[in-house]
């Protein structure tokens, strides 16, 4: 059966430290991988998708930035985080269909 | 792109009340889906539904594609129905969320 995770859980960060949030998929090959953001109380809202390795489409400009070095495996990256990327961050993969969240990851920066 | 408008945005039940919320959406989509987010920020999957009526247990939804619009029909409410309810559709391989429905449901 197909399962995604996500890593790691829940972390803090300083204003201007570095970021990177994995999440893989295993059980199916050739997914649509997505990167959501969830700030407190509000709705999710797209950042990247990506269709193959590669593949890199963004939804929102910000200092986030997304890869997908193999075909199961999506990272999302900040080189300088900021107050407002605060959020919960939730991976999500489909292969056309139905869409599979992760556990996702809970962002604070201070 | 898509706008996706859920009502109502909260709503309190007692326990044992039937409850209808609905999604509105403003383009043909390939498809919709209704998520439940529990306290831990979990998205569980409710239903996988462009058209038609499904129902699983308690909980049923309709989506009428042609007139946009989808109906999620929670029966019989318990208190861990309590989170909330995010319709999502699909255009072009990306899913788009509305705002969603906070329901707490009371012992």
């Amino acid at each position: 059966s197909q399962t995604i995770h996500q890593w790691p859980a829940t972390l803090v960060q300083p204003v201007g430290s570095p970021l990177s949030l994995e999440c893989t998929v295993e059980g199916t090959s050739n997914p649509n991988l997505y990167w959501y953001r969830q700030a407190a109380g509000r709705g999710l809202q797209l950042l990247f998708y990506s269709v193959g390795i590669g593949q890199i489409s963004s939804e929102v400009p910000q200092n986030l930035s997304a890869s997908r070095p193999q075909d199961r495996q999506f990272i999302l990256s900040s080189k300088k985080l900021l107050l407002s990327d605060s959020g919960f961050y939730l991976c999500a993969w489909n292969t056309g269909g139905e869409l599979f969240f992760g556990e996702g990851s809970r962002l604070t920066v201070l | 792109g898509i706008q996706v408008e859920q009502s109502p945005p909260d709503l309190i039940l007692q326990e044992g009340a039937n409850s209808t919320l609905r999604c509105n959406f403003s383009d043909s989509v390939n498809n919709l889906q209704w998520f439940h987010q529990n306290p831990w920020g979990q998205l569980i999957n409710l239903f996988y539904i462009p058209s038609g009526t499904k129902q699983n247990g308690r909980l049923s939804a309709t989506t009428v594609a042609t007139e946009r619009y989808s109906l999620l029909y929670i029966s019989s409410s318990q208190t861990t129905d309590s989170g909330v309810y995010f319709c999502a559709v699909e255009n072009d391989y990306k899913l788009s969320f509305g705002a969603g429905t906070t329901v707490t449901v009371r012992a």
